[in-house]
């Protein structure tokens, strides 16, 4: 049973430009969320995703924006880079019914 | 605003030597506590949850508690292969079972031999 499956694992970007990371969820889970994890730190939440539909967000500017498919999959998007969005990306994925998050291994993001 | 400290940031131990981390919480209305377990460049490994005062969990050397205002996670005799960070984690949602985690800053334990 394949848990939260990330890519890319690594990425490394030029100041301004935009990026897509991509999330396929444990199989079986409805729901993905995406958190921002920087040195050091507490992973912090980014937004929630289901039925396609984007549900919860949290303190993130708008150049933050995500996607879910029709397959549970989703994408999260950021434009204008900025050198302090260099950080671990987290996805984390549940059932809506139920209760309990499966983490992926992150893609880390590399803002030059 | 709801919040999640832990302490201490980092905990070092030489093998066997028995210590707990600390999780303190502020929250409008706790709907679950969750501990996990980093290793560096990975994402985090669950633990346990722990939804009200008094419950306890237990996991090899791990065991978990909670009160009103804090949980504890205990290592009994550790090992080397324990050496992680160890996050912390409340989920607060007034109508549903999947609403966002806020995450502690994490303590980064390392178990000498």
């Amino acid at each position: 049973d394949a848990g939260v499956t990330q890519s890319p694992t690594h990425l490394i970007k030029t100041r301004g430009q935009q990026v897509t990371l991509r999330c396929s969820p444990k199989s079986g889970h409805d729901t993905v969320s995406w958190y921002q994890q920087a040195l050091g730190q507490g992973p912090q939440f980014i937004f929630q995703y289901y039925e396609e539909e984007e549900r919860q967000r949290g303190n993130f500017p708008d150049r933050f924006s995500g996607h879910q498919f029709p397959n549970y999959s989703s994408e999260l998007n950021v434009n204008a880079l900025l050198l302090g969005d260099s950080a671990l990306y987290l996805c984390a994925s549940s059932l809506v019914t139920g209760v309990g998050y499966t983490f992926g291994s992150g893609t880390r993001l590399t803002v030059v | 605003e709801d919040q999640v400290t832990q302490s201490p940031e980092a905990l070092r131990l030489q093998e066997g030597e028995s210590s707990s981390l600390n999780c303190s919480y502020t929250v409008s209305g706790l709907r679950g506590l969750f501990w996990y377990r980093q290793d560096p460049g990975k994402g985090p490994e669950f633990l346990f949850t722990l939804y009200s005062a008094g419950e306890e969990k237990e996991k090899e050397r791990l065991k978990a508690t909670l009160t009103k205002k804090e949980s504890f996670l205990h290592i009994t005799a550790p090992k080397p292969e324990d050496s992680a960070t160890y996050l912390c984690a409340v989920q607060v949602s007034p109508s549903s079972n999947t609403g966002k985690l806020i995450f502690g800053q994490g303590t980064t334990l390392q178990v000498k031999p």
